[in-house]
């Protein structure tokens, strides 16, 4: 069975307060990880995905990919109130999306 | 340009009775995926079309059944339903991978169809 591990939280943090979300995957044949954020009552959206071993970066969001470990995590930097959400972690196990595993999601919550 | 279209929004079934969900990708999408979330357990993997084929299926029953058509709109079927089926069901557009495995990654969620079985 394949699994993507997340801790539920929830993550509490203060504002402008770097936060830390942290995904380890159990199927080493994956290859494409994924980060969502889903708000309270709607869809999940896509914040980043990333391939390679390293740091990916878009704006106030880091990802963080070490395949050796089989980790993954979020960073996001100046931590805003609106970034309360849940912040779902995926993999797939072919280049894209025919199968993804999704984690339980991680809760944040940010303090203003 | 219209996003993903999920119909209906909402529905309340009995035991045992069928359902019939769809889904609308975004124009020129020819990737549907389905998932079930739970607040147990999360997002979990239906199955995925692709050109009105199923390219992978994840562990569900055989009582979840689905199918695309030509304009790759995509419809899911949950026979003989039963209380644990109650969750909300979400489907995603992607413009999907091509014969020579040209990844595109953006997926693109519908709003979500609401099942509650009583």
């Amino acid at each position: 069975q394949k699994e993507v591990e997340q801790n539920s939280g929830p993550l509490s943090v203060p504002e402008g307060a770097i936060a830390s979300l942290n995904c380890t995957y159990s199927d080493r044949g994956s290859q494409s990880f994924f980060w969502y954020r889903q708000y309270s009552g709607k869809s999940p959206e896509l914040i980043m995905f990333i391939y390679s071993n390293g740091d990916k970066e878009d704006g106030r969001f880091t990802a963080q990919l070490n395949k050796a470990s089989q980790y993954v995590s979020l960073l996001i930097r100046d931590s805003q109130p609106s970034d309360s959400a849940t912040y779902l972690c995926a993999a797939s196990d072919s280049g894209g999306y025919q199968k993804v595993t999704f984690g339980i999601g991680t809760k944040l919550q940010v303090i203003p | 340009k219209a996003g993903v279209t999920q119909t209906p929004r909402y529905l309340i079934k009995t035991r045992g009775q069928q359902v019939t969900l769809s889904c609308s990708p975004i124009s020129g999408h020819r990737s549907v995926s389905w998932y079930q979330q739970t607040p147990g357990q999360g997002l979990q993997f239906l199955f995925e079309y692709f050109s009105e084929t199923q390219r992978n299926k994840g562990n569900f029953p055989g009582r979840f059944s689905g199918r695309q058509f030509s304009n790759s709109r995509s419809e899911m079927n949950v026979s003989t339903l039963e209380l644990g089926d109650s969750a909300l069901y979400l489907c995603a557009s992607n413009l999907g991978t091509d014969n020579q495995g040209t990844l595109n990654t953006e997926a693109f969620f519908g709003q979500g169809t609401r099942l509650t079985v009583v």
